[in-house]
């Protein structure tokens, strides 16, 4: 069983939507969870994070985190064209200089 | 500008071939990462350097081997190449004294074995 599981999708939605990304997690041990963000033939650009439980938010993009059932999540409100991407979730344990365990990334398409 | 860069970007050779990879960060992070994103987009770690030294190794074939000349730079070579090793190649800075040590990525290298 991978450590982090994401629905590859494809997911479609209208512009304007409200998007929600989701992934599930098995290590007890993660305590960093982020979104990164990535454009075809580009690398993973980061858009959030957050440590433990808890909701953070930035503009369009709220990520909310629930460790009694190990469950990661990214909203985009307001969906936009350019939003268009593979959102990748990643997670690691508060110990320095440990890697990201990344799901495999769930590819959006928003259709102006 | 640039805070993470890897040269090059595209590399196609032949199979048995050797090849480098560079990486380059000027974001003053002690850490470096290589990961491999495969044809389905699934990004794995395969090695990880503090301060030039190895913390990270995970079970990658030992054809693969990482250098990092100064905390600037991590390279990596690839000896006696296999079709498996198409991949995308991302060097990856990180801060180990930073809460949360967010990992800023480069590029990518697109590496194709014929």
């Amino acid at each position: 069983q991978k450590e982090v599981e994401q629905d590859p999708g494809p997911l479609s939605v209208p512009e304007g939507a409200i998007v929600s990304l989701n992934c599930t997690y098995s290590n007890s041990a993660f305590q960093y969870f982020m979104w990164y963000r990535q454009y075809s033939r580009k690398g993973p650009e980061l858009l959030m994070y957050t440590y433990s439980s808890g909701n953070k938010e930035d503009g369009r993009f709220t990520a909310q985190v629930d460790k009694s059932s190990k469950y990661i999540s990214l909203f985009i409100r307001d969906s936009q064209p350019s939003d268009s991407a593979t959102y990748l979730c990643a997670s690691r344990p508060n110990q320095a200089g440990t890697a990201l365990i990344f799901g495999k990334g769930t590819t959006l398409s928003v259709s102006s | 500008d640039t805070a993470v860069s890897q040269t090059p970007k595209y590399l196609v050779t032949q199979m048995g071939n050797d090849k480098s990879i560079k990486c380059e960060q000027n974001l003053g992070h002690d850490t470096m990462y290589w990961y491999k994103q495969d044809s389905k987009k699934f990004l794995k770690i395969m090695f990880s350097y503090n301060n030039k030294e190895l913390i990270i190794n995970e079970t990658v074939p030992n054809r693969f081997s990482p250098k990092s000349p100064d905390k600037a730079h991590l390279n990596l070579h690839i000896n006696s190449l296999e079709l498996g090793d198409s991949a995308v190649y991302f060097c990856a800075s990180g801060a180990s004294a930073v809460p949360g040590q967010t990992q800023y990525f480069g590029p990518g290298t697109r590496l194709l074995v014929l």
